[in-house]
């Protein structure tokens, strides 16, 4: 198993621009979730869904869109990306919520 | 919702144990306690987690007290390569808050 895989590893951004970081897992889990930690911070709750079709906001969902078409993939989509969106974003997936959850490397993103 | 407290920071000598607490004051009787680390800017890694019981696995074991309210991370003998921030986490009914955690120095 790969696990849970996420591209790019790095990315530089103009402000305005839209990007969308991928992130897939081969373990068949159904809840997956999006995580975004700044610099010297704890992780903060972009988005997350619990299944194909379904996806909620968590913490801080404004300026980040998602889909969950297919069980393996959960892409997050930023609109129109700004200096405040400069972080590392990581993408981690479980068989429920309340099972251990499994991490990928991470995106390093930077918007200028 | 089960909301969890941690000290900010903690300092270990190597080779001592340490003993990472959290409060879960708040944690519903079929809530786990999940514990995770994070090692400089890696992905979280899941450490141990457990519900009523203290559990121990070959990372650390986890004691949590008999009313539920709060649990100890216990690494038996700290080593240098253990320095990272220690979540501890109390999954809801649909989602995953993360707090600060602890950051753990290991000193020399």
């Amino acid at each position: 198993n790969a696990g849970v895989t996420q591209t790019p590893k790095f990315q530089v951004l103009k402000t305005g621009q839209s990007m969308t970081l991928q992130c897939a897992q081969d373990m068949n889990h159904e809840y997956m979730s999006w995580y975004r930690q700044d610099p010297g911070m704890g992780l903060r709750l972009i988005h997350y869904s619990v299944g194909a079709g379904i996806t909620d906001q968590g913490e801080v969902p404004n300026g980040y869109n998602v889909s969950r078409s297919t069980t393996e993939d959960f892409p997050l989509r930023l609109l129109s990306a700004a200096p405040s969106q400069t972080s590392v974003y990581f993408c981690a997936s479980s068989y429920t919520v309340s099972d251990t959850q499994y991490f990928g490397p991470g995106t390093r993103l930077t918007v200028l | 919702d089960a909301k969890t407290t941690q000290p900010p920071s903690m300092d270990c000598a190597e080779g001592r144990a340490a003993n990472l607490p959290c409060n879960h004051s708040t944690i519903s009787g079929n809530e786990y306690v999940y514990w995770y680390r994070q090692i400089h800017s890696q992905g979280p890694q899941y450490i141990i987690h457990g519900l009523k019981n203290n559990e121990t696995n070959e990372m650390a074991s986890l004691i949590i007290t008999e009313d539920r309210k709060s649990s100890t991370l216990i690494l038996p003998h700290a080593t240098l390569r253990d320095t990272a921030v220690y979540y501890c986490i109390v999954p809801r009914w649909d989602k995953i808050i993360f707090g600060k955690g602890t950051r753990l120095h290991i000193l020399p």
